[in-house]
């Protein structure tokens, strides 16, 4: 069985400054995705960023990126220039690949809990 | 373009009765997923749909609860009797499988209050 672990339960960064987020994964699957979904206090989950695991290039999407390895099977997300605005709950999620079967539900970690100093 | 929609937002109930929460999925989306969120146990799914059809109920806890999606545009999630371990927030989340990404977009949660 698949797993997700986030080892950093909370982290704090300045604002403006940089921030990595990590994560760390478990399986036997060769191809599959990585998410990182935001949690802020109003609870509701936004999805930040994808990375699909055939793909060498790291994703990024504006100040987010990931920096994922596959051998060490670690996804860790940076942030850059943080703003008062990211902080929330960030949850790293593993989806297998295979299409159809019941290979469909997201594996989250348990969480990271971002705070944002002005 | 409206996102997943849940309701209620927030449900606050005794001890042994029942409760519905409900989910609207994205318009064309043929997946939809209900999961749970506690302090305990973290996000957990509890069972999920393709085509109103459920394919995975193994994250259901019990035989109190049960799920149906009738149609594509709505789905419940019921709890009969409820307890106060049920107390979360339970969420609704839906996916569309034509490229291949299964991207998972999320309602609001339903906070559920079990006194």
């Amino acid at each position: 069985a698949q797993t997700v672990t986030q080892s950093q339960p909370e982290m704090s960064v300045q604002e403006a400054e940089t921030v990595t987020l990590s994560c760390t994964y478990d399986t036997s699957e060769s191809d599959y995705y990585l998410f990182w979904y935001k949690q802020p206090p109003s609870r509701q989950m936004i999805l930040v960023i994808r990375q699909e695991a055939y793909k060498q290039q790291n994703a990024t999407e504006n100040r987010f990126s990931v920096n994922f390895q596959k051998a060490a099977k670690s996804f860790s997300l940076k942030i850059s220039d943080s703003q008062l605005g990211d902080a929330a709950m960030y949850f790293c999620a593993y989806r297998s690949a295979v299409r159809g079967g019941a290979t469909n539900k997201l594996i989250f970690g348990t969480g990271t809990l971002l705070a944002v100093q002005p | 373009d409206a996102g997943v929609i849940q309701s209620p937002r927030h449900e606050v109930t005794e001890m042994g009765q029942e409760v519905t929460l409900r989910c609207k999925p994205i318009s064309g989306h043929d997946y939809l997923f209900w999961y749970r969120q506690t302090m305990m146990r973290g996000l957990e799914l509890l069972i999920y749909f393709n085509n109103n059809v459920p394919i995975d109920d193994s994250g259901m806890p019990e035989d109190r609860f049960s799920a149906k999606m009738p149609n594509a545009s709505f789905s419940t999630l019921k709890i009969q009797p409820s307890e106060p371990r049920d107390s979360a927030v339970y969420f609704c989340a839906s996916s569309y499988s034509r490229f291949g990404s299964y991207e998972q977009y999320f309602g609001p949660g339903t906070r559920l209050t079990v006194t």
